[in-house]
């Protein structure tokens, strides 16, 4: 079984510049979640996605993030423009109605 | 709200040591509970799980129990390799909705 699929898995870019990352997730997962985690810290949850609808993005800086989940799949999250403080991990995972996340290898960023 | 409190690393183990990573939880109704693992340079992996009191998740040697009266789920392994070195993240899972600890950077020396 495929995992979840992210690109790019590096990104280096300028404050106040934008970028965007994508996410493939598993086959059939109807639950779609994107993280931030900073060095040496646990995952911050930013948005999840059940289909194509918005379950929770209380914790996305809606200033500058965004994030969609076009026909219930594929996903991406844009920042625009970025800060300094946005170099992180950005994570993305799906899973199941019931069960445990399955996480993408990651989308390293970092802001110069 | 949910929250996840967990033991601080960084801890350093010989190999073949005994391992506890402490972890405990806040949480509203019957969350799910979870070990993930992160090696150097790879995503988070899932370690193992509990869904209900009194289960207990295995995986790779290592143990869990979910203790809803100690609101706790303590990761533990017998005898440690050097290629358990990661970082270990306790998290619940409660409406859908995962929330991580911070995280315990384990070392293993030979």
């Amino acid at each position: 079984e495929a995992g979840v699929a992210q690109s790019p898995r590096y990104k280096i870019i300028e404050k106040r510049q934008s970028v965007a990352f994508w996410c493939n997730p598993i086959s059939g997962h109807a639950t779609l979640y994107w993280y931030q985690q900073i060095l040496g810290q646990g995952p911050k949850l930013l948005i999840q996605f059940q289909n194509n609808g918005v379950v929770d993005d209380s914790q996305l800086p809606k200033d500058r993030f965004s994030a969609e989940r076009l026909k219930g799949v594929d996903s991406t999250l844009k920042i625009q423009p970025a800060k300094l403080e946005d170099s992180a991990v950005y994570l993305c995972a799906s899973s199941l109605d019931v069960g445990p996340s399955f996480f993408g290898p990651g989308t390293r960023l970092t802001v110069l | 709200g949910n929250s996840v409190t967990q033991m601080e690393g960084p801890v350093t183990l010989s190999e073949e040591a005994f391992l506890t990573i402490n972890c405990t939880y806040t949480a509203t109704g019957y969350p799910s509970l979870f070990w993930y693992v992160q090696y150097p340079g790879e995503g988070l992996q899932l370690l193992l799980k509990a869904t209900k009191a009194d289960d207990k998740g295995s995986n790779k040697g290592f143990e869990a129990t979910y203790r809803k009266e100690t609101t706790s789920f303590h990761l533990e392994k017998g005898s440690v390799q050097v290629s358990d070195s990661a970082v270990y993240f306790c998290a619940l899972k409660g409406n859908e909705k995962l929330t991580f600890g911070t995280g315990t950077r384990l070392t293993i020396i030979p």
